[in-house]
């Protein structure tokens, strides 16, 4: 079967990091992404991962290990407008390229 | 260049009521997908498309039909909506190759 488990809540404070994990379990792995979905809002893509290592792009990073099934999204200087839900989807093969989407993590960030 | 569209952004329907939301896109992608997005659940896939008149089941299909018969179009319709179907509804597109899909600003469909 597919599994993507991410943390439901974190806080975090303005001008701090924070690192939100993800892992996954899922046959014909193809790559995975990072979006970021303010509320009442579309999500809007961040990053991905298709080769193990680290994405950097500007303020967010995303790291991948395959071997591990894990992934994290890294978030440097925090500001007061990156309190949204972050969410974790693993691109599949053979499928459309359909993305499996975890529950998302909501981040609250605080002064 | 607006990307992609979705219309109606709001609409209430009575039990047993059809209804049909559609996405547009001008960015000539490739791809085209459904997803419906609830709380605790996360985005589920309802149905996609690889090309111009194409479709194909994703995970949660049950209830919902498509067309695709122009490539910026991607219709999803609800023959006899239920209160299950109640949500929030993507579109989002993808261009060929390992790219991300991009999303229109979703449909709130309540049913009562």
């Amino acid at each position: 079967g597919q599994n993507i488990d991410q943390p439901t809540e974190m806080t975090a404070t303005e001008g701090a990091i924070v690192q939100i994990n993800c892992t996954y379990q899922t046959s014909g792995f193809n790559g995975l992404f990072w979006y970021q979905q303010h509320a009442g809002e579309a999500p809007t893509f961040l990053s991905y991962n298709v080769l193990d290592g680290l994405e950097e792009k500007g303020r967010f990073s995303s790291f991948l290990s395959r071997s591990k099934g894990y992934s994290y999204l890294l978030l440097k200087e925090l500001q007061m407008k990156d309190s949204a839900s972050y969410l974790c989807a693993v691109r599949v093969n053979n499928q459309g390229g359909k993305l499996i989407f975890g529950q998302g993590t909501e981040l609250s960030v605080k002064p | 260049n607006a990307g992609v569209t979705q219309t109606p952004k709001f609409r209430v329907l009575k039990t047993g009521q059809s209804m049909t939301l559609l996405c547009a896109q001008d960015m000539n992608h490739e791809y085209m997908y459904w997803y419906r997005q609830d709380p605790g659940m996360g985005l589920r896939l309802i149905h996609y498309s690889v090309g111009e008149g194409t479709t194909a089941k994703g995970e949660v299909p049950d209830g919902y039909n498509v067309s695709r018969l122009k490539k910026q179009n991607f219709l999803l319709g609800l023959e006899s909506a239920a209160p299950s179907q109640t949500s929030v509804y993507f579109c989002a597109t993808r261009d060929k190759g390992i790219r991300p899909q991009h999303f229109g600003d979703g449909t709130r469909l309540s049913i009562l």
